[in-house]
């Protein structure tokens, strides 16, 4: 069964920084861009950012441009975000995602989802 | 960006009874080159991630029940949900994928039992 698995959210300070890793089991991503996206308590979903399938491209929300990078590693079937410079804002749930386009060059919908792993940014 | 607006906020329909879910676009999300509207929606159960329900405004995904039907071309989409069961209670989200890579969400729609 197809499954996303997000880890490494937890607790940090504003400033702070933190890595989420999102691993792949029962499906193969390598031919399929990847996301993240995130949910604020009590808020609507945000789409965070993109990477191509071949890692070849990334995209960004203009929210966190410039202090978040996405990257995957297709060998261990796993994707990251690094998020740095960190602010109470970004305190949401983030999903990991799989776009529905195979080998698609721009972000499209998404079809699988992780469960999601919750970070917060508070002193 | 393009903005998605969804109403209503949030509604509260009888078992059996047909759902109504309304999307807008602030621009058409309509690539003419294949005629294809480029919109999703999304089902959130509480608790839960996000489940795609339709893509490309009307292809129901995979296992997702025929009672969920997306609609719509250009700027104004719905997705009706034909007799509201139980399970249905959730959130639901429609996304614009026309303008990359700035993907945007409807604020959302809360479905409940009346």
């Amino acid at each position: 069964q197809a499954q996303l698995v997000e880890s490494g959210g937890g607790v940090v300070q504003p400033g702070g920084s933190l890595r989420l890793s999102c691993v792949a089991s029962g499906l193969t991503v390598s031919s399929h861009g990847m996301h993240w996206v995130r949910q604020a308590p009590g808020k609507g979903l945000e789409w965070v950012a993109f990477i191509r399938y071949d890692g070849s491209n990334e995209d960004y929300a203009d929210s966190v441009k410039g202090r978040f990078t996405i990257s995957r590693d297709n060998s261990k079937n796993t994707l990251y975000l690094q998020m740095n410079s960190l602010r109470a804002e970004d305190t949401a749930v983030y999903f990991c995602a799989k776009d529905g386009v195979l080998t698609g060059w721009e972000p499209y919908y998404m079809d699988v989802w992780g469960t999601g792993t919750t970070v917060t940014v508070s002193s | 960006d393009i903005v998605m607006t969804q109403s209503p906020d949030a509604l509260a329909v009888s078992l059996g009874e047909r759902v109504t879910i309304n999307c807008k676009s602030s621009q058409s999300v309509l690539y003419s080159s294949n005629n294809k509207n480029f919109l999703a929606w999304y089902q959130v159960k509480p608790g839960q991630s996000p489940k795609l329900l339709i893509y490309w405004a009307s292809t129901r995904e995979s296992g997702v029940p025929d009672r969920f039907i997306g609609s719509g071309s250009g700027t104004d989409f719905t997705l009706t949900i034909s007799s509201l069961q139980a399970e249905d209670v959730a959130v639901y989200y429609c996304q614009q994928y026309y303008t990359t890579p700035s993907l945007t969400f409807g604020g959302g729609t809360k479905v409940e039992i009346k």
